[in-house]
């Protein structure tokens, strides 16, 4: 597509529940990054993708999140039994390549806001 | 710890006024760039240095990196009031390989119209 998409852009969802985000990149771009945003801070890290690959899960918050892409293309960010600390924007990007060593910048989703109640 | 850390965390200008941001990082990189955003969604993509650059121009916009400090400047001349937003430095870590960027905290500027 003309840009990164995610889905949903909004998700109210109660505590323990699980949920599932979606991340659709750009056509073409092998690199797709999340990211993840609490009020007023920067964006932690969670997790990347060259192709279906995940070579660096480190920034995954804790063994309940999980993350995966196939086809090379979507990528969907799974929560399980969600926490009240999970609430943030979760962001994903995409890029031709991996990272910045090609100098290649990210193109960013909208964003998908998370409230767990 | 934060690889890239912007100062000042805020900044108030007078529309017309030059905007200049700060940004420094901990380890060797490739490239340092810098995003843009709105409203607390996605982030735009305004420049990015390499390494080897000592400067860059972008329409508005003037990066200089310091490598020998460790530091980035981001300026913007004849802000807008359009330019109010958070302005984020993001630079790789060689020593992962270059594979991902980290992201400092960011400076909110806000341009008075």
């Amino acid at each position: 597509g003309a840009g990164v998409s995610q889905s949903p852009s909004n998700k109210v969802t109660e505590k323990g529940k699980d949920v599932e985000l979606r991340c659709d990149p750009i056509s073409g771009h092998t690199a797709l990054y999340w990211y993840r945003q609490s009020l007023g801070q920067g964006l932690e890290f969670l997790i990347y993708f060259q192709g279906n690959s995940a070579p660096d899960k480190s920034g995954l918050p804790s063994d309940r999140f999980s993350a995966e892409r196939t086809g090379g293309s979507v990528s969907t960010l799974t929560i399980q039994r969600t926490q009240q600390e999970d609430s943030a924007v979760y962001l994903c990007a995409s890029s031709p390549g991996t990272g910045s060593f090609y100098g290649y910048g990210y193109t960013f989703g909208s964003g998908t806001r998370l409230t767990v109640v | 710890s934060q690889q890239g850390e912007e100062d000042p965390q805020a900044l108030s200008i007078q529309e017309g006024e030059n905007a200049t941001m700060n940004c420094s990082y901990k380890t060797s990189i490739n490239n340092l760039q810098w995003y843009r955003q709105n409203s607390g969604r996605g982030l735009v993509h305004l420049i990015l240095i390499r390494s080897n650059e000592r400067e860059k121009h972008s329409g508005r916009l003037r990066v200089t990196l310091d490598t020998s400090k460790k530091s980035s400047s981001l300026l913007i001349t004849a802000s807008r009031a359009a330019d109010t937003a958070s302005y984020f430095c993001a630079t790789d870590d060689i020593n992962t390989g270059g594979f991902k960027t980290i992201f400092g905290a960011g400076t909110r500027l806000f341009v008075k119209a």
